[in-house]
């Protein structure tokens, strides 16, 4: 079926320095997301993204975070500056409505050093 | 989260043997989304529901649609590839899911 790619799988940064993780979701889908898996804990939500703009935002998606997706290109997170806490993967996530079928890509395992 | 709570934690089964996840919502859900996490960490989308049942070979999800508080999945002859960690996922009409806690599956042979 139709797949989300993210890139880098795996990324080790500095911490205080900047990631960015991409996120190449369905072509027809329209809603966008990013969750946060901690090694050991259930998936948590972070941001949803729509029409170039943020629709909602959890507390976890703190003052360093920000999404965007640039002229139908890639859809990214970026980190800016990464903290030890950020560890985690991250898991990208489309969907052709709100509230409908998700598909979610295969993470990208973020280690901040 | 808080909102929703899967059962059993974990679950061990032999090959051939039948099964049912659940899961149970503090409050009226708008859908329900249930995945397979695989041991490389990949979520795999199993049902889509926003109300009755939906099956798919062995596997089979319903969701409550009068209360719209509980869903289950059912394993029908279960096989060692369908160990993995089981999430259920509503929604309740927000922009997020609302994931479990998961239950840790692992078929025997």
């Amino acid at each position: 079926g139709p797949k989300v790619l993210q890139i880098p799988s795996h990324q080790i940064i500095d911490m205080g320095q900047m990631v960015t993780l991409n996120c190449d979701p369905v072509s027809n889908h329209l809603y966008f997301y990013w969750y946060k898996q901690i090694l050991g804990q259930q998936m948590e939500f972070l941001v949803n993204f729509y029409n170039g703009k943020v629709m909602e935002k959890s507390k976890l998606f703190k003052d360093q975070f920000s999404v965007e997706r640039p002229d139908g290109s890639y859809f990214t997170l970026k980190i800016q500056p990464t903290a030890l806490e950020d560890s985690a993967v991250y898991f990208c996530a489309s969907s052709p409505g709100a509230n409908s079928d998700y598909t979610f890509g295969s993470g990208t395992r973020l280690l901040v050093i | 989260g808080d909102q929703v709570e899967q059962s059993p934690s974990a679950l061990s089964l032999h090959e051939g043997t039948d099964s049912a996840l659940r899961c149970n919502f503090t409050t009226t859900m708008r859908s329900v989304q249930w995945f397979r996490q695989n041991s490389r960490g990949s979520l795999i989308s199993l049902f889509y529901l926003a109300s009755g049942t939906k099956e798919n070979g062995r596997l089979k999800s319903a969701f409550d649609s009068k209360e719209r508080r509980y869903s289950t999945l059912h394993i029908r002859d279960a096989q060692l590839e369908d160990s993995g960690t089981y999430f259920c996922a509503p929604s309740s009409g927000s922009w997020q899911l609302i994931f479990g806690s998961g239950t840790q599956l692992t078929v025997m042979p």
